[in-house]
């Protein structure tokens, strides 16, 4: 059992690029999100999706995109990336609806924008 | 807009002593879940305990174990005979019951133990 899988580990990106963070579960968990973790600011909420075709903003949305089109998958892009989105990536997914159901977190994927 | 509030960045204590880490949270929902992940240098995210609000009774976890004060907001994690391997970032978290499902997270707290 894979648990999330977050692909690539590390990247290195030139302002202005663009690129796909990709995240992968094999818990048929409805729900998933996209944090990324700075120094002294925690885990910041980017955006999440309780369901196949359903995608919604969190807490610093700007500047990435998401689909969800299966369950399985829930890919974050950069359109056009920024030093500002030189971070540690997390992916994470739970049960949704009712339930004290925990979050399951990938690896995290360490972004650096120069 | 719900918010989590860790208030100590930082904290250091002997091995095979007890600390505890502080949490605080706004919200105005009477029935909500809490949690406490753990981030050791691995920087793996690993869920410590789990708290339902509606539930008086603390949550315990082996060694760990919740102080739940639902009138003052407030969710601390009590560490008892603090070992090495507890050295990580601790994060509290907040999440909304039969709603989005979203989870909301503090600013963290760096436990070291010291031997």
């Amino acid at each position: 059992n894979a648990g999330v899988t977050q692909t690539p580990k590390f990247q290195v990106l030139k302002t202005g690029q663009s690129m796909t963070l990709q995240c992968a579960q094999d818990m048929n968990h409805e729900y998933m999100s996209w944090y990324r973790q700075d120094p002294g600011m925690g885990l910041r909420l980017i955006h999440y999706s309780v369901g196949a075709g359903i995608t919604d903003q969190g807490e610093v949305p700007n500047g990435y995109n998401v689909s969800r089109s299966t369950t399985e998958d829930f890919p974050l892009r950069l359109l056009s990336a920024a030093p500002s989105q030189t971070s540690v990536y997390f992916c994470a997914s739970s049960r949704a609806g009712t339930g004290v159901s925990p979050l399951h977190f990938g690896n995290g994927t360490r972004l650096t924008v120069t | 807009a719900q918010t989590v509030t860790q208030s100590q960045p930082e904290m250091s204590v002997q091995e095979a002593e007890t600390v505890t880490l502080s949490c605080t949270y706004d919200t105005s929902e009477n029935n909500y879940y809490l949690f406490w992940y753990k981030q050791p240098p691995s920087r793996q995210m690993i869920l410590v305990i789990r708290q339902e609000a509606y539930k008086q009774q603390n949550a315990t976890e082996n060694r760990f174990s919740v102080n739940f004060q639902k009138a003052a907001k407030s969710f601390s994690l009590k560490i008892s005979d603090s070992q090495l391997g507890d050295t990580a970032m601790y994060f509290c978290a907040f999440k909304r019951t039969n709603r989005d499902d979203k989870i909301i997270f503090g600013k963290g707290t760096r436990l070291h133990i010291l031997p």
